[in-house]
């Protein structure tokens, strides 16, 4: 039982390319999410998804795309790249059970745009 | 929309002093509360979590919280710390209509010297 996966940990982008965050987890659960953690900002939500075929904007969604095409993939996507982006980028997944469970998180993506 | 305010931004503590974190949110429904942990390096771990019943809930490493549900309030403490709490701490709400949008507070660094 792995719970959540994030590829890659480090990436460093040149400004304008674009690139896609991986997340997979194997737990079976409904809700999934992208957060960025910048320092004195805590967590803000990127996007989130309910379910496989549904997302929907969190907090901070532009420069972001994201799909849901099955329960275990939430990937995000950066279409151009800025430096503004710099950040750590956690996905988090739960069960729909009321939320009451928390979510459980990834390890974290660190990346650096140039 | 939900909202969470932590009001303590870096907080240092003498080992076997007492701790107390605050916690402010916003939102007119129905929430799930969590505090979540960051060691340095590690990505997120849930501390303790309240969706109903006794206001005061009690998590792991022998940290507490109570819910007030008048002042919006669900603030983090524990009697004695140690140095391994030396990490940030996050406050976090959703909304019980929709736990799939998990809001997070600035959060609190904690240095405990030893």
């Amino acid at each position: 039982n792995a719970g959540v996966t994030q590829t890659p940990k480090f990436q460093v982008l040149k400004t304008g390319q674009s690139m896609t965050l991986q997340c997979a987890q194997d737990m079976n659960h409904e809700y999934m999410s992208w957060y960025r953690q910048d320092p004195g900002m805590g967590l803000r939500l990127i996007h989130y998804s309910v379910g496989a075929g549904i997302t929907d904007q969190g907090e901070v969604p532009n420069g972001y795309n994201v799909s849901r095409s099955t329960t275990e993939d939430f990937p995000l996507r950066l279409l151009s790249a800025a430096p503004s982006q710099t950040s750590v980028y956690f996905c988090a997944s739960s069960y729909l059970d009321r939320g009451r469970d928390g979510y459980t998180f990834g390890s974290g993506t660190r990346l650096t745009v140039v | 929309a939900q909202s969470v305010s932590q009001h303590n931004h870096h907080v240092i503590l003498s080992e076997a002093a007492s701790l107390e974190l605050g916690c402010n949110y916003s939102y007119g429904g129905t929430v799930n509360l969590f505090w979540y942990v960051q060691y340095p390096g590690q990505h997120l771990q849930l501390l303790l979590k309240y969706f109903s019943g006794d206001p005061l809930v009690k998590g792991i490493k022998g940290f507490e919280a109570e819910f007030i549900k008048s002042k919006f309030s669900f603030n983090l403490r524990k009697p004695s710390v140690q140095w391994s709490d030396t990490a940030e701490y996050f406050c976090a709400v959703n909304a019980r209509s929709n736990t799939g949008k998990l809001i997070f507070g600035q959060g609190t660094t904690l240095q405990v010297k030893p």
